[in-house]
């Protein structure tokens, strides 16, 4: 089946510097991949629409001047978080679609960011 | 923003007895799919039904869809202490979005 890598799976930074996580489709293409965060015990909540070779969406809500969004190639996209504070710290989760007529999403394991 | 909301929020049992999750959304969806997730990993999909269907199997899962009444449960049978995790429905939220449930915490005691 088709895999999403998530790179790296945990990161701790310090408050004030920016955080990079890459989201890769291994063995498929993906024009569109998804970012969701994750708090604990909580479910996921969606937070933009990566789009390849163009400006992502954001959910109402999030923003996107601190969650900068780029979907430079059909099988990579990243999330930077920039100036991280400690409220940023949270479970980060990527998907893509398996394309086709298929709506089954491919979910990456998660990368845990942790700011102290 | 959410679309579904699942109850029970949380649910204890013993192993072999069975465990039903269930889910409603609120607007028309293309398909629902189930989610499970163990604790601080990435999601497993177990399975996806269609809204033209009203229920599916898959091994000791079964799942029904009412459209009509804008929910959705996922049955185990014969609960195992590995099936302890979360369990979150999904809905298509227009394109490829996927909107999640709130979840249910399973636990399931040996």
């Amino acid at each position: 089946g088709a895999v999403v890598s998530q790179h790296p799976s945990w990161v701790i930074c310090k408050s004030g510097t920016s955080v990079k996580i890459e989201c890769r489709s291994l063995d498929f293409q993906a024009t569109t991949m998804f970012w969701y965060r994750q708090f604990p015990k909580q479910s996921l909540m969606l937070m933009a629409t990566s789009n390849e070779g163009s400006k992502a969406t954001y959910e109402q809500g999030v923003e996107k001047d601190k969650f900068l969004i780029n979907h430079a190639s059909l099988t990579l996209s990243t999330l930077t978080v920039t100036s991280a504070h400690p409220e940023d710290s949270s479970f980060y989760i990527c998907s893509a679609p398996g394309g086709g007529r298929s709506y089954e999403q491919y979910f990456g394991p998660g990368t845990r960011l942790t700011v102290t | 923003s959410q679309q579904g909301e699942e109850d029970p929020q949380a649910l204890s049992i013993q192993e072999g007895e069975n465990a039903t999750m269930n889910c409603s959304y609120k607007t028309s969806i293309n398909n629902l799919q189930w989610y499970r997730q163990n604790s601080g990993r990435g999601l497993v999909h177990l399975i996806l039904i269609r809204s033209n269907e009203r229920e599916k199997h898959s091994g000791r899962l079964r799942v029904t869809l009412d459209t009509s009444k804008k929910s959705s449960s996922l049955l185990i049978t014969a609960s195992r202490a590995a099936d302890t995790a979360s369990y979150f429905c999904a809905t298509d939220g227009g394109g490829f979005k996927t909107i999640f449930g709130a979840g249910t915490r399973l636990f399931v005691k040996a």
